[in-house]
């Protein structure tokens, strides 16, 4: 039972124009949400989180929105550029849980075209 | 500051053979883990540690165990090898785990043929 999903495995964006990077829970506790994003042979890494008394949390390009009541979080990234391209995982837990308690999406390939 | 390093990057193991993923950060972080993610799945918590001496069953233990005898070091124990455990390997820390962001190593592809 995946309780986040990302259902799309790939999206490919043109250099400049936004990206809408997709994700979806099922477990109504989860009031904690992260974004990492992975380049091949590397380890995660962090790029944003939001928790659930935002509704929107920005840094820079990225933009993560939450919609509780769809059980839905997207991360927007504007403009798009070529070293953007990598794997992007969203995560999903508890603020007064412990990060054993992540739960990760599958993960979306974005490819960002020049 | 090398932060969260992993050895090896590649390995591949017969069937029933045992090996030792190292994992050591340099961040005095509290909290380390675990993590194996198969293709297309996302990464699932084998085992995770709140500190030295501590250890505790993620959600896919079976066939591995840990031990974290210092605050740097937290080694991953495949004790008799199988092709379900083909995978790629993180290890991951956290200053106190709380909600926290985690800091990543680089990775160790293992392949069990």
């Amino acid at each position: 039972d995946q309780q986040v999903k990302q259902n799309s495995p790939s999206l490919s964006v043109q250099e400049g124009r936004i990206s809408i990077l997709n994700c979806d829970y099922t477990n109504s506790m989860f009031d904690y949400f992260l974004w990492y994003k992975k380049y091949p042979a590397e380890g995660p890494t962090f790029l944003i989180s939001i928790s659930s008394i935002k509704d929107k949390n920005e840094d820079g390009r990225f933009t993560v929105f939450l919609n509780k009541s769809a059980k839905h979080l997207s991360l927007h990234i504007v403009p798009s550029q070529p070293g953007d391209s990598a794997v992007y995982f969203c995560a999903a837990g508890r603020i007064s849980g412990s990060a054993r308690q992540l739960t990760f999406g599958s993960g979306t390939q974005l490819t960002v075209l020049p | 500051n090398a932060g969260v390093t992993q050895t090896p990057k590649f390995r591949i193991l017969k069937i029933g053979q045992s090996m030792t993923l190292q994992c050591t950060q340099d961040m005095n972080h509290n909290y380390m883990y675990w993590y194996r993610q198969d293709p297309g799945m996302g990464l699932k918590l084998i085992y995770y540690s709140v500190g030295a001496g501590i250890t505790d069953k993620g959600e896919v233990p079976n066939g591995y165990n840990v031990s974290r005898s210092t605050t740097e070091d937290f080694p991953l124990r495949l004790e008799l090898a199988a092709p379900s455990q083909t995978s790629v390997y993180f290890c991951a820390s956290s200053y106190s785990g709380e909600g926290e962001k985690l800091f990543f190593g680089s990775g160790t592809q293992l392949s069990v043929l």
